[in-house]
Protein backbone atom coordinates (compact mmCIF):
# COMPACT_ATOMS: atom_id res chain seq x y z
CA UNK A 1 0.00 0.00 0.00
CA UNK A 2 1.44 3.51 -1.07
CA UNK A 3 1.61 5.83 1.78
CA UNK A 4 3.48 8.95 3.06
CA UNK A 5 4.30 9.72 6.90
CA UNK A 6 5.27 13.46 8.19
CA UNK A 7 6.28 13.88 11.79
CA UNK A 8 6.08 15.42 13.93
CA UNK A 9 2.51 15.77 13.53
CA UNK A 10 2.60 18.75 15.60
CA UNK A 11 5.27 21.44 16.87
CA UNK A 12 5.60 24.58 18.68
CA UNK A 13 8.40 26.89 18.43
CA UNK A 14 9.74 30.27 19.38
CA UNK A 15 10.16 32.94 16.81
CA UNK A 16 13.73 32.75 15.57
CA UNK A 17 13.95 29.27 16.28
CA UNK A 18 14.59 26.58 13.40
CA UNK A 19 12.62 23.93 12.32
CA UNK A 20 12.87 20.90 10.80
CA UNK A 21 9.88 18.83 9.05
CA UNK A 22 10.37 15.04 7.89
CA UNK A 23 8.59 13.06 5.18
CA UNK A 24 8.70 9.14 4.42
CA UNK A 25 7.36 7.57 1.49
CA UNK A 26 6.86 4.07 0.34
CA UNK A 27 5.05 4.98 -3.08
CA UNK A 28 5.84 2.93 -5.70
CA UNK A 29 6.89 4.42 -9.65
CA UNK A 30 7.96 7.88 -8.31
CA UNK A 31 7.91 10.20 -10.23
CA UNK A 32 8.25 13.20 -7.62
CA UNK A 33 7.60 14.72 -3.82
CA UNK A 34 6.35 18.11 -3.15
CA UNK A 35 5.94 20.34 -0.33
CA UNK A 36 2.75 22.59 0.34
CA UNK A 37 1.82 25.20 3.21
CA UNK A 38 -1.67 25.26 3.61
CA UNK A 39 -3.26 28.20 5.85
CA UNK A 40 -6.69 27.55 6.73
CA UNK A 41 -7.68 27.45 2.82
CA UNK A 42 -6.36 25.32 -0.16
CA UNK A 43 -2.26 24.20 -0.03
CA UNK A 44 -0.02 26.38 -1.80
CA UNK A 45 3.14 25.15 -3.73
CA UNK A 46 6.61 25.17 -1.79
CA UNK A 47 9.08 22.74 -3.70
CA UNK A 48 8.82 19.91 -6.40
CA UNK A 49 11.98 17.67 -5.54
CA UNK A 50 12.76 14.73 -7.69
CA UNK A 51 16.69 14.23 -8.40
CA UNK A 52 18.28 13.13 -4.72
CA UNK A 53 20.96 15.49 -2.94
CA UNK A 54 20.00 18.78 -4.67
CA UNK A 55 18.83 21.24 -2.19
CA UNK A 56 15.59 23.72 -3.26
CA UNK A 57 15.89 26.91 -1.42
CA UNK A 58 12.89 29.85 -1.12
CA UNK A 59 14.02 32.47 1.42
CA UNK A 60 14.39 31.09 5.05
CA UNK A 61 12.85 27.59 3.35
CA UNK A 62 14.38 24.88 1.93
CA UNK A 63 13.91 21.74 1.04
CA UNK A 64 16.16 18.16 0.09
CA UNK A 65 14.81 14.56 -1.33
CA UNK A 66 16.74 11.55 -0.05
CA UNK A 67 16.05 8.77 -2.69
CA UNK A 68 17.54 6.35 -0.93
CA UNK A 69 15.96 6.64 2.49
CA UNK A 70 12.86 7.61 0.21
CA UNK A 71 12.64 10.75 2.86
CA UNK A 72 12.71 14.64 2.80
CA UNK A 73 12.91 17.30 4.74
CA UNK A 74 11.97 20.82 4.69
CA UNK A 75 13.72 22.97 6.99
CA UNK A 76 12.76 26.97 7.94
CA UNK A 77 15.14 29.09 10.04
CA UNK A 78 14.50 32.28 11.92
CA UNK A 79 10.67 31.16 12.33
CA UNK A 80 8.56 33.89 12.03
CA UNK A 81 4.73 34.45 13.15
CA UNK A 82 3.67 33.99 9.88
CA UNK A 83 5.30 30.68 9.10
CA UNK A 84 2.62 28.95 11.31
CA UNK A 85 0.55 26.38 8.95
CA UNK A 86 -0.15 22.74 8.39
CA UNK A 87 2.93 21.73 6.14
CA UNK A 88 2.16 18.97 4.06
CA UNK A 89 4.10 16.67 1.89
CA UNK A 90 2.92 14.63 -1.18
CA UNK A 91 4.35 11.66 -3.68
CA UNK A 92 3.62 12.12 -7.43
CA UNK A 93 3.71 9.05 -9.08
CA UNK A 94 4.03 7.90 -12.78
CA UNK A 95 0.45 6.57 -12.85
CA UNK A 96 -0.54 10.24 -11.98
CA UNK A 97 -1.69 9.87 -8.54
CA UNK A 98 -0.61 12.00 -5.48
CA UNK A 99 -0.16 10.55 -2.11
CA UNK A 100 -0.45 12.97 1.04
CA UNK A 101 0.91 12.60 3.89
CA UNK A 102 -1.64 13.54 7.14
CA UNK A 103 0.80 17.04 7.39
CA UNK A 104 2.64 18.70 10.58
CA UNK A 105 0.96 21.39 12.09
CA UNK A 106 3.12 24.01 13.07
CA UNK A 107 2.75 26.91 15.04
CA UNK A 108 5.05 29.97 15.99
CA UNK A 109 4.82 31.92 19.24
CA UNK A 110 5.88 35.19 19.41
CA UNK B 1 -6.73 34.39 -14.73
CA UNK B 2 -9.12 33.02 -12.38
CA UNK B 3 -6.53 29.88 -11.23
CA UNK B 4 -8.77 26.91 -10.41
CA UNK B 5 -12.50 28.49 -8.90
CA UNK B 6 -14.85 25.72 -6.95
CA UNK B 7 -18.55 26.43 -6.47
CA UNK B 8 -20.59 25.83 -3.86
CA UNK B 9 -18.05 27.01 -0.69
CA UNK B 10 -20.45 25.80 1.73
CA UNK B 11 -23.32 23.05 1.21
CA UNK B 12 -25.63 20.94 3.84
CA UNK B 13 -27.60 18.44 2.26
CA UNK B 14 -29.25 15.77 3.65
CA UNK B 15 -28.34 12.17 3.88
CA UNK B 16 -29.59 10.64 0.34
CA UNK B 17 -29.55 13.64 -1.57
CA UNK B 18 -27.55 14.10 -4.75
CA UNK B 19 -24.97 16.94 -5.72
CA UNK B 20 -22.66 18.07 -8.37
CA UNK B 21 -19.71 20.39 -6.93
CA UNK B 22 -18.03 22.60 -9.36
CA UNK B 23 -14.74 22.76 -10.25
CA UNK B 24 -13.53 24.90 -13.26
CA UNK B 25 -9.93 26.32 -14.46
CA UNK B 26 -8.66 28.76 -16.82
CA UNK B 27 -4.71 27.50 -17.29
CA UNK B 28 -5.56 24.88 -19.97
CA UNK B 29 -4.04 22.47 -18.00
CA UNK B 30 -4.76 18.90 -18.94
CA UNK B 31 -4.21 17.44 -15.48
CA UNK B 32 -7.57 18.11 -12.71
CA UNK B 33 -8.08 16.05 -9.72
CA UNK B 34 -10.77 15.93 -6.69
CA UNK B 35 -9.13 15.32 -3.10
CA UNK B 36 -11.07 15.38 0.31
CA UNK B 37 -9.56 16.20 3.59
CA UNK B 38 -10.43 15.35 6.62
CA UNK B 39 -8.91 15.94 9.92
CA UNK B 40 -6.12 13.37 10.73
CA UNK B 41 -6.34 12.04 7.28
CA UNK B 42 -4.60 14.53 4.95
CA UNK B 43 -5.69 15.17 1.46
CA UNK B 44 -7.17 11.49 -0.14
CA UNK B 45 -7.32 11.60 -4.02
CA UNK B 46 -11.16 10.67 -5.18
CA UNK B 47 -10.51 11.04 -9.05
CA UNK B 48 -8.42 12.38 -11.89
CA UNK B 49 -8.52 13.19 -15.26
CA UNK B 50 -5.21 13.25 -17.65
CA UNK B 51 -7.56 15.38 -20.26
CA UNK B 52 -11.05 15.70 -22.01
CA UNK B 53 -12.66 12.37 -22.05
CA UNK B 54 -10.36 10.60 -19.85
CA UNK B 55 -10.77 9.66 -15.91
CA UNK B 56 -9.70 7.45 -13.42
CA UNK B 57 -10.08 6.50 -10.16
CA UNK B 58 -8.13 7.34 -6.80
CA UNK B 59 -7.25 6.08 -3.53
CA UNK B 60 -11.30 6.63 -2.03
CA UNK B 61 -13.51 6.78 -5.27
CA UNK B 62 -16.56 4.81 -3.82
CA UNK B 63 -19.53 7.21 -3.92
CA UNK B 64 -18.30 9.83 -6.51
CA UNK B 65 -18.54 10.35 -10.29
CA UNK B 66 -16.91 12.37 -12.35
CA UNK B 67 -16.38 13.14 -15.87
CA UNK B 68 -14.62 15.61 -18.09
CA UNK B 69 -16.32 17.06 -21.13
CA UNK B 70 -14.01 19.93 -21.48
CA UNK B 71 -10.75 21.18 -20.35
CA UNK B 72 -11.89 23.67 -18.42
CA UNK B 73 -14.15 21.59 -16.37
CA UNK B 74 -14.38 18.69 -13.83
CA UNK B 75 -17.27 18.46 -11.62
CA UNK B 76 -17.75 15.80 -9.01
CA UNK B 77 -21.22 14.42 -8.26
CA UNK B 78 -22.28 12.68 -5.32
CA UNK B 79 -24.78 10.31 -5.89
CA UNK B 80 -26.53 9.61 -2.73
CA UNK B 81 -24.76 11.78 0.18
CA UNK B 82 -23.98 9.82 3.25
CA UNK B 83 -22.58 11.42 6.45
CA UNK B 84 -19.42 9.89 6.02
CA UNK B 85 -19.23 12.13 3.19
CA UNK B 86 -18.92 15.38 4.99
CA UNK B 87 -15.55 16.49 4.41
CA UNK B 88 -13.48 19.86 3.08
CA UNK B 89 -13.29 19.03 -0.95
CA UNK B 90 -10.80 20.64 -3.10
CA UNK B 91 -10.44 20.28 -6.34
CA UNK B 92 -6.60 20.83 -7.93
CA UNK B 93 -5.20 20.78 -11.42
CA UNK B 94 -1.96 20.94 -13.06
CA UNK B 95 0.03 20.71 -16.77
CA UNK B 96 1.15 17.14 -17.56
CA UNK B 97 4.48 17.34 -17.64
CA UNK B 98 5.18 15.91 -14.29
CA UNK B 99 7.30 18.93 -14.02
CA UNK B 100 4.22 21.01 -12.79
CA UNK B 101 2.92 21.81 -9.20
CA UNK B 102 -0.76 21.48 -8.59
CA UNK B 103 -2.98 23.98 -8.47
CA UNK B 104 -5.54 24.24 -5.62
CA UNK B 105 -9.02 25.46 -5.69
CA UNK B 106 -10.23 27.84 -2.79
CA UNK B 107 -12.47 24.28 -1.16
CA UNK B 108 -16.03 23.41 -0.77
CA UNK B 109 -16.91 22.60 2.65
CA UNK B 110 -19.56 20.18 3.07
CA UNK B 111 -21.66 18.76 5.59
CA UNK B 112 -24.31 15.73 5.38
CA UNK B 113 -26.80 15.45 8.13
Amino acid sequence: EDKVVQSPLSLVVHEGDTVTLNCSYEVTNFRSLLWYKQEKKAPTFLFMLTSSGIEKKSGRLSSILDKKELSSILNITATQTGDSAIYLCAVHNTGNQFYFGTGTSLTVIP
Amino acid sequence: NAGVTQTPKFQVLKTGQSMTLQCAQDMNHEYMSWYRQDPGMGLRLIHYSVGAGITDQGEVPNGYNVSRSTTEDFPLRLLSAAPSQTSVYFCASSYQTGQETQYFGPGTRLLVL
